[in-house]
């Protein structure tokens, strides 16, 4: 599976816009880009998955550039509750899920 | 449904001690894992399942056993616990097909050996 690469660490005031980045140059044509969070130290949340279309759903919208090579999560209004670890993760989507987990992006929202 | 539950949720151990991590799902999923998360750090695959009967291992094997006799139980076995075996332990499972791209995870169970 592909490496990905966050930054360690990320700040946003309640209810802007959080703007998360990840690169995946490594990325191979059949893999996905997945992201889940970890808030506190509850068990990880899948929020949205993408191959090459940008996606949305109630939780947040992804966005994959053309090259596929990075990709940014958009949280649109993030509330307190938002304050989470967030984990970029690029695999192919066959067989069993062996998610390989980063460091993710720690993501504090200001009131 | 209950989704992932898992059993106990903090746990101290001496060195040397066994113990057992209950994982259980009510979802009929196919594919279960455990994973562990040491301080600071993402998640790393212990031991995953494809299906009763069917285990493999993950990342980090070293230390631990699983077994999968029924769809719904993965429980994870620590032989003679080691202070590096100290982490929060994760249980998730996941269906499969079209629609196997979310991983459902339990609350996590929380080891110290000491």
């Amino acid at each position: 599976d592909a490496k990905t690469t966050q930054p360690p660490s990320m700040d946003c005031a309640e209810g802007r816009a959080a703007n998360l980045p990840c690169n995946h140059s490594t990325i191979s044509g059949n893999e996905y880009v997945y992201w889940y969070r970890q808030i506190h130290s509850q068990g990880p949340q899948y929020i949205i998955h993408g191959l090459k279309n940008n996606e949305t759903n109630e939780m947040a919208s992804l966005i994959i550039t053309e090259d596929r090579k990075s990709s940014t999560l958009i949280l649109p209004h993030a509330t307190l509750r938002d304050t989470a670890v967030y984990y970029c993760i690029v695999r192919a989507h066959t067989g069993a899920q062996k998610l390989v987990f980063g460091q993710g992006t720690r993501l504090t929202i200001n009131p | 449904n209950a989704g992932v539950t898992q059993t106990p949720k903090f746990r101290i151990l001496k060195i040397g001690q066994s113990m057992t991590l209950q994982c259980t799902q009510d979802m009929n999923h196919n594919y279960m894992y455990w994973y562990r998360q040491d301080p600071g750090m993402g998640l790393k695959l212990i031991y995953y399942s494809v299906g009763a009967g069917i285990t493999d291992k993950g990342e980090v094997p070293n230390g631990y056993n699983v077994s999968r006799s029924t769809t719904e139980d993965f429980p994870l076995r620590l032989e003679l616990a080691a202070p590096s075996q100290t982490s929060v332990y994760f249980c998730a499972s996941s269906t499969t097909g079209l629609s196997s791209y979310e991983q459902y995870f339990g609350p996590g169970t929380r080891l110290t050996v000491t």
